[in-house]
């Protein structure tokens, strides 16, 4: 099975500020179609997962542009250029390259 | 607009089966996998298996073979995950997704008692 690690696994920022996460796999993501399925999703506190990101760096619809997504093969990262608020939860990345799996989980926290 | 309705939450005993109930509308729903994703209190995403709608066909995780069944009914677009020999280790919050994680359900809550 493809193994996803992330870091930081929490990670407190001050509002406005920016935060990165890290996501690391053990095999390259790249499927035989060309593309790398490699997606992030949030979690708020009681509420389903969200998709972010999809394909490394494709925002979904309605998704603030302060979310960005780059990386390739097996080095991933996800950034919030300005951190609001309403960002505090966790966040996981995924991938369908190979069956699926989900990273372990950043929690986001304001300071 | 797509959703993803599942059947509401569940208290079981252990050692009986469960079976949760995902409901798609605003899509065709045998154009997408269904997977289903375990997540147990305070703890990350677990991914369970999925299911191809057109044709039946199923992949499951190695931690759930043999024990997990997921289903599908195209006459009402309705996937079904079924698990079996229930233990405490199954008290969790259930999801249904679809569209390669794009849409999820709103989450079943099982808890499983002595």
């Amino acid at each position: 099975d493809i193994v996803l690690t992330q870091t930081p696994l929490s990670s407190p920022v001050t509002l406005g500020q920016p935060a990165s996460i890290s996501c690391r796999s053990s095999q390259s993501l790249v499927h035989s179609d060309g593309n790398t399925h490699l997606s992030w999703l949030q979690q708020r506190p009681g509420q389903p997962p969200r998709l972010l990101i999809y394909n490394i760096s494709n925002r979904f619809s309605g998704v603030p542009d302060r979310f960005s997504g780059s990386g390739a093969v097996t080095d991933f990262t996800l950034k919030i250029s300005r951190v609001e608020a309403e960002d505090v939860g966790v966040y996981y990345c995924t991938q369908a390259t190979q069956s699926v799996t989900f990273g372990g989980g950043t929690r986001v926290e304001i300071k | 607009e797509v959703q993803l309705v599942q059947s509401g939450a569940e208290v079981k005993k252990s050692g009986t089966t469960l079976k949760i109930s995902c409901k798609a509308s605003g899509y065709t729903f045998i154009d997408y996998y269904m997977h289903w994703v375990q997540q147990a209190p305070g703890k990350g995403l677990q991914w369970m298996g999925l299911i191809d709608p057109e044709n039946g066909e199923t992949v499951y995780a190695e931690k759930f073979q043999g024990r997990v069944a997921i289903t599908a009914d195209t006459s009402t677009d309705t996937s079904y995950m079924e698990l079996s020999t229930l233990g405490f280790e199954d008290t969790a919050i259930y999801y249904c997704t679809t569209g390669g994680p794009t849409y999820w359900g709103q989450g079943t809550l099982v808890a499983v008692s002595s």
